[in-house]
């Protein structure tokens, strides 16, 4: 089965530092999300992306947040000056966007480990 | 998107049948009821999708009276690697291009 990979697995940082967390969707899909995780916390949604832009973002995808799809295979998260509060779980996720009526779902990876000292 | 109530936490017993129950009052026409597993370290995982009646794939099993104001993820014979985190979302046919909301979901745990 397709499934979508993350890279690192594992990130550490010092505060201010700028990351990027690398994701490659499922072949074919259109739809490309981010999500975080802060431990003991709920999934928050973080942006959706389509057609080469942003679709929706949350009050969290503040400016020191962007996205990007580099190369047709590759989404990135790129947070430019890290803080404390951004360590967490980060989930890339992709959907399909194109099977008519059948149950369109997010596939989302194992998710990269922010830790931010 | 409608507002899920459903239990923090169960237990059960390996072999058993488990049944997690979720509310959602203010369930819309339009709105399908999802079921996402996580397990620790993971992303979460698409289960189950329904509208009415009863739904049933390789994994899970879901009811939903005709009301639609509730509706049931029955998971059967569990066993050890069923323990994980279980939300249930409720929302428009495929969520649109939409954000997925999760809630806190219900903590399964199962005991050997």
């Amino acid at each position: 089965e397709p499934e979508v990979t993350q890279t690192p697995s594992h990130q550490v940082t010092q505060m201010g530092q700028e990351v990027i967390l690398r994701c490659v969707p499922i072949s074919n899909h259109l739809y490309f999300y981010w999500y975080r995780q802060i431990l003991g916390q709920k999934v928050e949604f973080l942006v959706s992306f389509y057609n080469n832009e942003i679709s929706e973002k949350s009050e969290i995808f503040d400016d020191q947040f962007s996205v990007e799809r580099p190369d047709g295979s590759n989404f990135t998260l790129k947070i430019r000056s890290t803080k404390l509060e951004d360590s967490a779980m980060y989930f890339c996720a992709s959907r399909d966007g194109t099977s008519g009526g059948a149950v369109d779902t997010q596939y989302f990876g194992p998710g990269t480990r922010l830790t931010v000292l | 998107l409608a507002k899920t109530t459903q239990p923090i936490s169960m237990d059960s017993y390996e072999g058993q049948e488990v049944n997690i129950t979720c509310s959602h009052n203010n369930i819309a026409t339009n709105d399908y009821i999802t079921w996402y597993q996580q397990f620790p370290s993971q992303g979460p995982r698409f289960i189950i999708q329904g509208y009415k009646t009863k739904v049933t794939n390789e994994v899970a099993s879901l009811f939903i009276p005709a009301d639609r104001k509730s509706s049931t993820l029955s998971l059967p014979r569990v066993s050890l690697s069923d323990t994980a985190v279980y939300y249930c979302l409720v929302g428009p046919a495929n969520f649109g291009n939409e954000k997925l909301t999760f809630g806190t979901g219900t903590r399964l745990t199962i005991i050997p």
